[in-house]
């Protein structure tokens, strides 16, 4: 079975400083990744995905098939980043794109 | 247009209580979804419908948990005699479910906070 593993859960970060926030999977085939971000009273919804190989309001993630590694990076925090983000993983099953998500990281940008 | 929309928002049941959780999805939309957010916890995925068809309930946790799509649009999640431990954010999400640039784009709902007492 798949899993997904983001090993910190809070992440403070001055503002202008380097954002990384972790994730790491498991999952023996080439699955899809994402990255979800929840800010403050919203809903869930899509920041970026592996496949478009696109750059969200900053961040970028490179997939890491050795490392089985996505980790988000950004290169100068800024202060409405403040969110909580979670990775995810999907194993397309003929139009079964059920996503495992990771437990999260609340970031924290310190003005 | 309008999102994928719940109700009720926030919904407070007692122990041994019923339970209906309805989701509105994104028109047009091919795939709807079911995740559990437990306090503290990300999504974890309960069910998916294909149009009107449940072709993966392997994530509800017991048979007190119950999903139907009858027309394939709305979809409720039923929990009968709630127990403590269904106390959770319910989220359901949309997709196309159709090949395409968004194909594997989920857009999900606000949620309905369950508190079970």
């Amino acid at each position: 079975a798949q899993r997904v593993t983001q090993p910190e859960k809070l992440l403070s970060v001055f503002k202008g400083a380097p954002v990384e926030l972790k994730c790491n999977y498991s999952y023996s085939g080439s699955p899809e990744l994402f990255w979800y971000v929840q800010y403050s009273r919203q809903r869930l919804q899509l920041l970026l995905r592996h496949i478009s190989r696109e750059s969200i309001k900053g961040f970028t993630a490179d997939l890491n098939k050795g490392e089985t590694s996505f980790h988000l990076k950004k290169p100068f925090a800024q202060e409405e980043d403040s969110a909580m983000y979670y990775c995810a993983l999907s194993v397309s099953n003929f139009g079964n794109e059920k996503l495992t998500f990771g437990t999260g990281t609340r970031l924290t940008i310190i003005p | 247009g309008a999102g994928v929309s719940q109700s009720p928002r926030y919904k407070v049941a007692k122990r041994g209580q019923d339970v209906a959780l309805r989701c509105d999805p994104i028109s047009g939309h091919v795939s709807l979804f079911w995740y559990q957010q437990a306090l503290g916890q990300g999504p974890e995925f309960l069910t998916y419908f294909q149009n009107e068809a449940q072709l993966d309930k392997s994530g509800l946790p017991s048979d007190r948990f119950f999903a139907e799509r009858p027309e394939g649009s709305v979809s409720t999640l039923k929990i009968q005699r709630t127990q403590q431990e269904d106390s959770a954010v319910y989220l359901c999400a949309s997709s196309l479910g159709r090949l395409g640039t968004s194909r594997l784009e989920q857009f999900f709902g606000p949620g309905t906070r369950l508190t079970v007492l």
